[in-house]
C-alpha cells in the first residue's frame, strides 16, 4: 500500500519561502515510471497543478509558478520536496503531494494547510 | 493551457437517481487523457476514471466515463449516499495538466 505524507510549516510569512516535504512509503521514488507531483487547492476553490519530478530526473512546472518553484528528490530518504519562493497571501492553500502514473493521480497525501500571513 | 469547464456547478439529486456531470475542454484533450476525481470535505481527491472511460482500481461499476476530444461525461448510474461529494475533471494530455473547477453533487 503506497502512502504519502506531507510535512512542513503551516504558517509562512509573506515574501519568504514555503518548504514542504513528502515522505513516501510502500514504493520507491527511484523506481517505476511515475511523476511525483505537487498540487494545491485554495479554500473553496479548484485544484492547481504545481509541478512534478519524473523518476528519470526531469522536472516540469506550471508556467504560472515556474519562476518561484523548485521540486527536488532525496532518494536516500524516499522523499521529495517543494520550495515556493516569494510567497503572498494568494499562495495560501492546502498542498498535496501525489503519485501520478500518467493514467491519473492514483495516490495522494492527506494534504497540509499552508497559510501565508505576517 | 487547456481550460476545463464543468457543468453544472451544483447538482441536486436524490439517492437512487442518475447523475450526469459534464467537462468541456477549450482544446482537444490529447489521447483522451482525461481523469475524474471525487473529493469529500477535508479529504484528498480520489481517482475514479482515467483515460476518459477506464475505472480505477476498486471503483464501483455505477461510475462510468465517456467522451472524447473536448466533451466528456461522468455518469453515476444510481446514486448511493456516499456519492454526494465534489467531482473534478483533469486533463493531462497537454502541459500543464489542468483541472476543472468542480461540480458539487448534493442531496436534494
Amino acid at each position: 500500500q503506497v502512502q504519502l505524507q506531507e510535512s512542513g510549516p503551516g504558517l509562512v510569512k509573506p515574501s519568504q519561502t514555503l518548504s514542504l516535504t513528502c515522505t513516501v512509503s510502500g514504493d520507491f521514488i527511484s523506481s517505476g515510471y511515475y511523476y511525483w507531483t505537487w498540487i494545491r487547492q485554495p479554500a473553496g476553490k479548484g485544484l492547481e497543478w504545481i509541478g512534478h519530478f519524473y523518476t528519470s530526473g526531469s522536472t516540469n512546472y506550471n508556467p504560472s509558478l515556474k519562476s518561484r518553484v523548485t521540486i527536488s528528490m532525496d532518494m536516500s530518504k524516499n522523499q521529495f520536496s517543494l520550495k515556493l519562493s516569494s510567497v503572498t497571501a494568494a499562495d495560501t492553500a492546502v498542498y498535496y503531494c501525489a503519485r501520478d502514473q500518467n493514467m491519473g493521480i492514483d495516490y495522494w497525501g492527506p494534504g497540509t494547510l499552508v497559510t501565508v500571513s505576517s | 493551457e487547456i481550460v476545463l469547464t464543468q457543468s453544472p456547478g451544483t447538482l441536486s439529486l436524490s439517492p437512487g437517481e442518475r447523475a450526469t456531470l459534464s467537462c468541456r475542454a477549450s482544446q482537444s484533450v490529447a489521447n483522451n487523457y482525461l481523469a475524474w476525481y471525487q473529493q469529500k470535505p477535508g479529504q484528498a481527491p480520489r481517482l475514479l476514471i482515467y483515460g476518459a472511460s477506464r475505472r480505477a482500481t476498486g471503483i464501483p461499476d455505477r461510475f462510468s466515463g465517456s467522451g472524447s476530444g473536448t466533451d466528456f461525461t461522468l455518469t453515476i448510474s444510481r446514486l448511493e449516499p456516499e456519492d454526494f461529494a465534489v467531482y473534478s475533471c483533469q486533463q493531462h494530455g497537454s502541459s500543464p495538466p489542468t483541472f476543472g473547477q468542480g461540480t458539487r453533487l448534493e442531496i436534494k
